[in-house]
């Protein structure tokens, strides 16, 4: 089974400039998330989709962060303008959809490493 | 407000002996906890995870324990090996609604030959 693809690995920027991020998650996962982590902390949810539906987005910066996840698969976070403190890893995981009362664990991808100068 | 944390951003255990990472949770609607890997340059690795109808889990090497009264959960490594040198989140969520996950800070774990 492939894993959760995000590219590309690393962007650098500069402040002010806008930046974009793509996400493939496994296959026949409904929900996606995308996540910040910061250096020194665990990841931070940022957007939570269920198909191309927003669940969560309430530590979303919608002044300058947007996302999709059109036809329910594939997803883009964008910032626009960044800034020094966007400096992060991006990650995206996705899961199965709860059976039940069961949750199922959210599969994370390898993340984009963002550096704003 | 952290609602989860893990106090000890650092551990050093010898080969072949038991890691035990703790974690610490204060919102008591959390009902499913977890326990991610994280090699540098990747992403988390799902570990173990645990119900709250539950108070211990255990898969091989791995076993999480579960202390709802002190909303205390820890990991267990038994033996440890020098691959389990790694950094550890635990992550807790409630499983009615948007099962958002809440990540502690992680602990560095550094297996010692």
């Amino acid at each position: 089974e492939a894993g959760v693809a995000q590219s590309p690995r690393y962007k650098i920027i500069e402040k002010r400039q806008s930046v974009a991020f793509w996400c493939n998650p496994i296959s026949g996962h409904a929900t996606l998330y995308w996540y910040q982590q910061i250096l020194g902390q665990g990841p931070k949810l940022l957007i939570q989709f269920q198909n191309n539906g927003v669940v969560d987005d309430s530590q979303l910066p919608k002044d300058r962060f947007s996302a999709e996840r059109l036809k329910g698969v594939d997803s883009t976070l964008k910032i626009q303008p960044a800034k020094l403190e966007d400096s992060a890893v991006y990650l995206c995981a996705s899961s199965q959809a709860p059976r039940g009362l069961r949750n199922q664990p959210q599969h994370f991808g390898d993340g984009t490493r963002l550096s704003i100068l | 407000d952290q609602q989860v944390k893990q106090n000890s951003p650092s551990l050093s255990v010898q080969e072949g002996r038991i890691s035990i990472l703790n974690c610490d949770y204060t919102n008591s609607m959390f009902d499913y906890f977890l326990w991610y890997k994280k090699y540098p340059a990747e992403g988390p690795t799902f570990l173990i995870s645990i119900s709250s109808i539950k108070d211990k889990n255990e898969d091989g090497r791995f076993t999480v324990f579960l202390n709802k009264s002190a909303k205390h959960l820890s990991l267990h490594i038994v033996p440890s090996q020098p691959g389990d040198s790694a950094v550890y989140f635990c992550a807790a969520s409630v499983t009615r609604g948007a099962q958002k996950l809440v990540f502690g800070q992680g602990t560095r774990l550094t297996i010692n030959p």
